[in-house]
């Protein structure tokens, strides 16, 4: 998908375990995102980046980390996974536009299940 | 960032428009309206957006009121293909801001 791609797609945990979620990007954007989704609640923005090295909370961050290191990785950890973290994790990609226009491009998602 | 209000599910028969409606009432000068898709299981995918006027592409066509409050997103002929959830969110990236957050959407499901 327009070049991101998110690892792994599928992944099975045991509670307390560390995780990380990595998504990959060819199209040197310089924003770019984590959301969970559940069911019932629509899509939840984690952490998002502006740059390398310059990220910020979104609405669900708690037990959340993140890096961005270099412009096309940015990663989604969980330093201990709670079955509560069991979700569909996306990624997104953003150019962004100073005239005020955002055009987001998603990922295919990871799927994370915690037990 | 103003927040929106949509339907929680909508139906639609096979080849009829589908509107989906948007109301976004705290909306800013500056804000865009914009909307995305996604089919199940799958990761969002981006339609259509707008600031002031009334824009279409080869997916869809965003009606924006003239005062900004609400917004339709119509599909002309909807297909079995177009059945999800549609997501209208307003942003303004002006600044340092770019935290993009997603309400519940509208599940459209096209009827044979």
């Amino acid at each position: 998908d327009a070049g991101i791609t998110q690892s792994p797609r599928h992944k099975v945990t045991e509670t307390g375990t560390p995780v990380t979620l990595r998504c990959h990007q060819t199209e040197n954007h310089r924003y770019m995102y984590w959301y969970r989704q559940d069911p019932g609640h629509g899509l939840r923005l984690i952490h998002y980046s502006y740059g390398v090295k310059d990220t910020d909370k979104g609405e669900v961050s708690d037990g959340y980390s993140v890096s961005r290191s270099k412009t096309e990785d940015f990663l989604l950890t969980l330093e201990s996974a709670t079955s509560s973290q069991t979700s569909v994790y996306f990624c997104a990609i953003s150019e962004g536009q100073a005239s005020g226009a955002n055009v987001l491009t998603f990922g295919a998602g990871s799927r994370l299940t915690v037990l | 960032d103003a927040k929106t209000t949509q339907p929680p599910s909508m139906d639609c028969a096979e080849g009829r428009a589908a509107n989906l409606p948007c109301n976004h009432s705290t909306i800013s000068g500056n804000e865009y309206v914009y909307w995305y898709r996604q089919i199940h299981s799958q990761g969002p995918q981006y339609i259509i957006h707008g600031l002031k006027n009334n824009e279409t592409n080869e997916m869809a066509s965003l009606i924006i009121t003239e005062d900004r409050k609400s917004s339709t997103l119509i599909l002309p002929h909807a297909t079995l293909r177009d059945t999800a959830v549609y997501y209208c969110i307003v942003f303004n990236s002006g600044g340092s801001n770019y935290k993009l957050t997603f309400g519940k959407g509208t599940l459209l499901t096209v009827n044979p």
